[in-house]
């Protein structure tokens, strides 16, 4: 069975310091998906990143980056330079191989991290 | 990408009785997908909704409690029925993009059983 652990229920920083979100997963599937999603307090889901099992550069949006290393089953996240704006529960997420191509189909979720960014 | 909008936005209901959530996407899509996000808690899949055919549950879900209708290729419903104070949560329609890379979801309909 597919498994994502997010350890750290919430986290608070300090605006402009660098956070990291932690995100280990768990699956017997060779060919799988990892994603990112930010829920501010309005509530709706937005995509961040998405990111294949045969694909383990790091990728860098801006004040994002992530980290995929497959040895340790962990893809983590990190904002630099936090802002308030970055309040929000982060959500880490895998999917299920099979029937739809691209991992765009149902997902397993982690418990969340709550950020919160003070100035 | 898509647009989803969905129906109530927030609702406030009492024991036994049932609740319909409507959701509308503004492109035609294979599958729908409909999640529950408990207080505090993560979300969790009920149900993929595939146009033409009954949904597909999960483990812990059944029809009973939560039907799901598919009458066309950009609109779902999900029932929550015989609804008890357990079934307070945020419900989340969600649908896949176009080359399914990724989900797309509504803003969710936040529901409040006395």
């Amino acid at each position: 069975a597919q498994k994502v652990t997010q350890a750290q229920t919430e986290i608070s920083v300090v605006e402009k310091e660098d956070v990291t979100l932690d995100c280990v997963y768990e699956t017997r599937d060779t060919t799988y998906y990892l994603f990112w999603y930010k829920q501010p307090p309005s509530g709706e889901l937005v995509f961040l990143i998405r990111r294949n099992s045969f694909d383990e550069q790091n990728e860098i949006s801006g004040r994002y980056s992530w980290n995929f290393q497959k040895s340790t089953s962990s893809f983590n996240f990190t904002i630099t330079a936090s802002q308030v704006v970055d309040s929000a529960v982060y959500f880490c997420a895998l999917s299920e191989r099979g029937g739809l191509t691209g991992g765009g189909n149902k997902l397993t979720f982690g418990t969340g991290t709550q950020l919160k960014v003070e100035l | 990408s898509a647009v989803i909008s969905q129906k109530p936005s927030r609702d406030i209901c009492q024991r036994g009785t049932s609740l319909t959530i409507q959701c509308q996407v503004d492109s035609q899509v294979t599958m729908m997908f409909w999640y529950r996000q408990q207080p505090g808690q993560s979300l969790t899949l009920i149900a993929t909704a595939n146009q033409g055919s009954e949904a597909t549950y999960e483990s812990g879900f059944v029809i009973d409690k939560f039907p799901i209708s598919r009458p066309n290729l950009t609109f779902s419903t999900l029932t929550v029925s015989n609804m008890s104070p357990e079934d307070s949560s945020i419900y989340l329609c969600s649908v896949a993009g176009t080359h399914n890379e990724k989900l797309f979801f509504g803003s969710g309909t936040q529901l409040s059983v006395l």
